[in-house]
């Protein structure tokens, strides 16, 4: 597709359940990240794939929390027994080029707005 | 480890009247450097970014920012802010040959008539 799309836009979750938010990626995007934005605050990084290897999961908060990409296109991010401090926008991002930043940057998707209540 | 500081919480302008949006980081080497800019329930859109070379940057919808090494800054600037402006912005930064970004906490930018 012409962008980063995600679905669902908004999701609200009772405390407790699971979730699954889903990103769609630029197609032919070798990097894909997850970000997770709280209320008032900028991006903060939670993992990265290059393909369908996860290469860096240093910034997932719990094992609550479980990412996948199992053919190197799309991804999806899984929260188990969601808690109100989950309740955040999570933001996709996609990359043409591995590892380097070079010319082109990201690509980020709307988001998801996950609300735990 | 990486930081990135915006002072300044909010911001408001007169349209038409110049704008800076201030922004320092905390890292050893040489960083890549980006402004991205968000709206409303959208995703961050990149205004610009600093590699290396020419240290004054030019972006899309008329910004530019200049890399400073002795101030570890990297400062927004527009000549004549429009009410499209108003929106949050973000700067970040990222290690040399590395991938994931460190955002600023952010500048809300609001546009006065």
């Amino acid at each position: 597709g012409a962008g980063v799309s995600q679905s669902p836009r908004y999701k609200v979750a009772k405390r407790g359940q699971d979730v699954a938010l889903r990103c769609d990626p630029i197609s032919g995007h070798v990097s894909l990240f997850w970000y997770q934005q709280a209320l008032g605050q900028g991006p903060e990084f939670l993992t990265y794939f290059q393909n369908e290897a996860q290469l860096d999961k240093s910034g997932l908060p719990s094992d609550r929390f479980f990412a996948e990409r199992p053919e190197g296109s799309v991804s999806t991010l899984k929260i188990q027994r969601t808690q109100q401090e989950d309740s955040a926008v999570y933001l996709c991002a996609s990359s043409l080029v591995f590892l380097q930043m070079g010319p082109y940057g990201y690509t980020f998707g709307s988001g998801t707005r996950l609300t735990v209540v | 480890a990486q930081s990135v500081t915006q002072p300044d919480i909010h911001i408001t302008v007169s349209e038409g009247a110049s704008l800076e949006l201030r922004c320092n980081y905390s890292y050893g080497a040489t960083p890549y450097l980006f402004w991205y800019v968000q709206s409303p329930g959208q995703g961050l859109q990149l205004l610009l970014k600093y590699f290396s070379g020419d240290t004054l940057v030019q972006g899309i919808k008329g910004f530019e920012a200049e890399f400073k090494r002795s101030q570890s800054s990297f400062n927004l600037r527009k000549p004549s802010v429009h009410w499209s402006d108003a929106a949050e912005y973000f700067c970040a930064v990222a290690r040399e040959y590395g991938n994931k970004l460190v955002f600023g906490a952010g500048t809300i930018l609001r546009v006065k008539s």
